[in-house]
């Protein structure tokens, strides 16, 4: 199963790096990461995704443990905007590969 | 480029009555989605369409029903609405299917049923 295990919510101060962490420990050689996250009354976005080596977008960084059984989000400064809850997604290949949503990760930006 | 879109944003429905949400994408994707998503929860996939013409069940379609003529509509549909779909329903879309692409989700129509 396509599991991921995230902690329930985290705290941060705005300015700050945040590390969000995910263990995904099925997975296999060719499943990805994918990280989407979800503001306050709106629908989800996407923020990152990743297969093996560490990935950097505008958004954030994705790095991956060299076994692969788990990755972090980083946010290098946290804004009060990225308040959200951010889903960590185990991908796996196939034709009908699909998102599946836990309960994610509830972060809090402190002023 | 208005992305994806979806009306109404709210309704209130009593339990028994029909209803259809709306969504459009304007980005020419071929994949579109309908998830559910119950407070406090994570999203479900109800439905989803490969191309127009082609829909298929995801996690719990039960009480819904979808079609898809055309690429940018995707329509979902409440038959008999019982207070058990009420919930904030997406619709998102992606070019294609699979582990690179990312899905582009609309703000959402909050539905309660009563």
């Amino acid at each position: 199963d396509a599991k991921t295990t995230q902690p329930n919510s985290m705290e941060s101060n705005e300015e700050e790096p945040v590390h969000l962490p995910c263990n995904h420990s099925t997975i296999s050689g060719t499943d990805y990461i994918h990280w989407y996250r979800q503001l306050p009354s709106q629908g989800p976005e996407y923020v990152i995704h990743g297969l093996t080596s560490n990935v950097n977008n505008r958004m954030a960084s994705l790095a991956i443990a060299e076994d692969r059984k788990s990755s972090t989000l980083i946010l290098h400064r946290a804004t009060l905007r990225d308040a959200a809850v951010y889903y960590c997604i185990h991908l796996r290949t196939g034709a009908n590969s699909k998102l599946t949503f836990g309960k994610g990760i509830t972060l809090s930006v402190r002023p | 480029n208005a992305g994806v879109t979806q009306t109404p944003k709210f309704r209130i429905l009593k339990i028994g009555q029909s209803m259809t949400l709306q969504c459009t994408q304007d980005m020419n994707h071929n994949y579109m989605y309908w998830y559910r998503q119950d407070p406090g929860m994570g999203l479900k996939l109800i439905y989803y369409s490969v191309g127009a013409g082609i829909t298929d069940k995801g996690e719990v379609p039960n009480g819904y029903n979808v079609s898809r003529s055309t690429t940018e509509d995707f329509p979902l549909r409440l038959e008999l609405a019982a207070p058990s779909q009420t919930s904030v329903y997406f619709c998102a879309s992606s070019f294609a299917t699979g582990v690179s692409y990312e899905q582009y989700f609309g703000p959402g129509t909050r539905l309660t049923v009563t």
